[in-house]
């Protein structure tokens, strides 16, 4: 079966832009996970989504934000973006487990 | 609040050597304990995972026993392969909770 796709894989914004990431998680998994991966911090949890709810949050500023739709795609946003968000954003898909399947990424690099 | 601690890397090992990456873990309550691999330019898998106290997860050759008694979590593998070469996570997850908590990766090389 496909597995997590996001999408896009590689972005490049300015400072103070914003930016939107998709992910489509494993068909039939309704909870989907973001992180945050930087050579500084490592991997550090954004949020977690399930039916639509966001279950839990991370610690990350109100710039960051999320959302997932009925057919469980989730996106999140990233607002006045800072040259610190530059990071591979990951998405996991799960059954109610969180976190089992990752995608592959998206690389988003601030200028 | 928790935290995952794992040995640094880089590890470089000779095909066919004995692989160990320490993973000690600070977390109230019964977490539940993770091994994550990522390849080259790929995303995270799951490489295996333990539950309670004593189990041992395994997969593709590689182990690793939940000790509460010592808080680890040591992956372990009797023989690697290059194919194996790739960064490790150590990631526990609290108990109610719905995040991972990683440590910050291990990266191992095998050499022909």
């Amino acid at each position: 079966k496909a597995g997590v796709t996001q999408t896009p894989r590689y972005l490049i914004k300015t400072r103070g832009q914003q930016v939107t990431l998709s992910c489509s998680p494993i068909s039939g998994h309704r909870s989907v996970s973001w992180y945050q991966q930087t050579p500084g911090q490592g991997l550090q949890f954004l949020f977690e989504y399930f039916s639509e709810t966001q279950r839990n949050k991370g610690n990350f500023p109100g710039r960051f934000s999320g959302r997932q739709f009925s057919n469980s795609r989730s996106e999140m946003n990233v607002s006045t973006l800072e040259l610190g968000d530059s990071a591979l954003y990951l998405c996991a898909s799960s059954p109610p487990d969180p976190a089992k399947y990752f995608g592959p990424g998206t690389r988003l690099t601030v200028l | 609040g928790d935290s995952v601690t794992q040995m640094e890397g880089p590890v470089t090992l000779s095909e066919e050597a004995f692989l160990t990456i320490n993973c000690t873990y600070t977390a109230t309550g019964y977490p539940s304990l993770f091994w994550y691999v990522q390849y080259p330019g790929e995303g995270l898998q799951l490489l295996l995972k333990a539950t309670k106290a004593d189990d041992k997860g395994s997969n593709k050759g590689f182990e690793a026993t939940y000790r509460k008694e010592t808080t680890s979590f040591h992956l372990e593998k009797g023989s690697v392969q290059v194919s194996d070469s790739a960064v490790y996570f150590c990631a526990l997850r609290g108990a109610g909770s719905y995040q991972l908590t990683f440590g910050k990766g291990t990266k191992l090389s095998v050499i022909p």
